[in-house]
């Protein structure tokens, strides 16, 4: 079975483009978290889908950031306007649908996001 | 909110030495506490996990135990290995309808020496 897939892998943008962050979930998930990891840093939660939902925002910056996760396609961490603070990795994670409150997030490989 | 402290930040041992790293939550609420491995480069990988109705699990050289009551919780490695070296980050998480977003702690650096 494959694993979370992200594309792509390492992204160089200039201040002001925009930033586009594909996440393809492990097969049957329809969970999907989005997190950002600065530099020597732990991972920082930023928004938490299913399919064609936004269940939780909580950690997205209100502006130039949006996500999706349409009910076909993979998920889209999308970032406008670009500065050099948003550089970072960003990592997806998908959890299975399930009757059971708790379950494991297994995370992607990141996109390293670097914005001279 | 959620606030998950981690110690200590990097942690030197000998190789077959065991390896220790603690960590603390604020929200008597959590009932999750997953334990992930990174290597450099690469995704966050679970190594194992403990529920909040479990005081202590184990798989082979690794063990996690839980005190609900002091709100900590601790990664054990026993008999460490040169591949062990990463960083490890803890993370706790309210799971159950619209929550279930993991807080990670800072990491530690982990560095077994051969």
């Amino acid at each position: 079975n494959a694993g979370v897939m992200q594309n792509p892998r390492h992204l160089v943008r200039r201040r002001g483009q925009e930033a586009r962050l594909r996440c393809s979930p492990v097969k049957g998930h329809s969970h999907v978290y989005w997190y950002r990891q600065l530099p020597e840093e732990g991972l920082k939660f930023m928004v938490y889908l299913q399919k064609e939902n936004i269940i939780d925002e909580s950690g997205m910056p209100k502006e130039r950031f949006s996500a999706e996760f349409p009910k076909e396609g993979p998920s889209i961490l999308r970032i406008q306007q670009v500065v050099r603070g948003d550089s970072a990795a960003y990592f997806c994670a998908s959890s299975p649908p399930s009757l059971r409150a708790i379950q494991t997030q297994y995370f992607g490989p990141g996109t390293r996001l670097l914005v001279l | 909110g959620e606030n998950v402290e981690q110690h200590p930040s990097t942690l030197s041992v000998q190789e077959g030495d065991s390896a220790v790293i603690k960590c603390t939550y604020s929200d008597s609420a959590s009932n999750y506490f997953p334990w992930y491995k990174q290597e450099l480069g690469k995704g966050p990988q679970l190594i194992i996990d403990i529920r909040s109705n479990v005081g202590e699990k184990k798989d082979q050289r690794i063990a996690v135990t839980l005190n609900k009551t002091a709100k900590h919780f601790s990664l054990h490695i026993t008999e460490t290995q040169p591949e062990d070296s990463a960083v490890y980050f803890c993370a706790a998480s309210i799971s159950g309808g619209s929550q279930g977003n993991l807080i990670f702690g800072k990491g530690t650096k982990l560095s077994v020496k051969p």
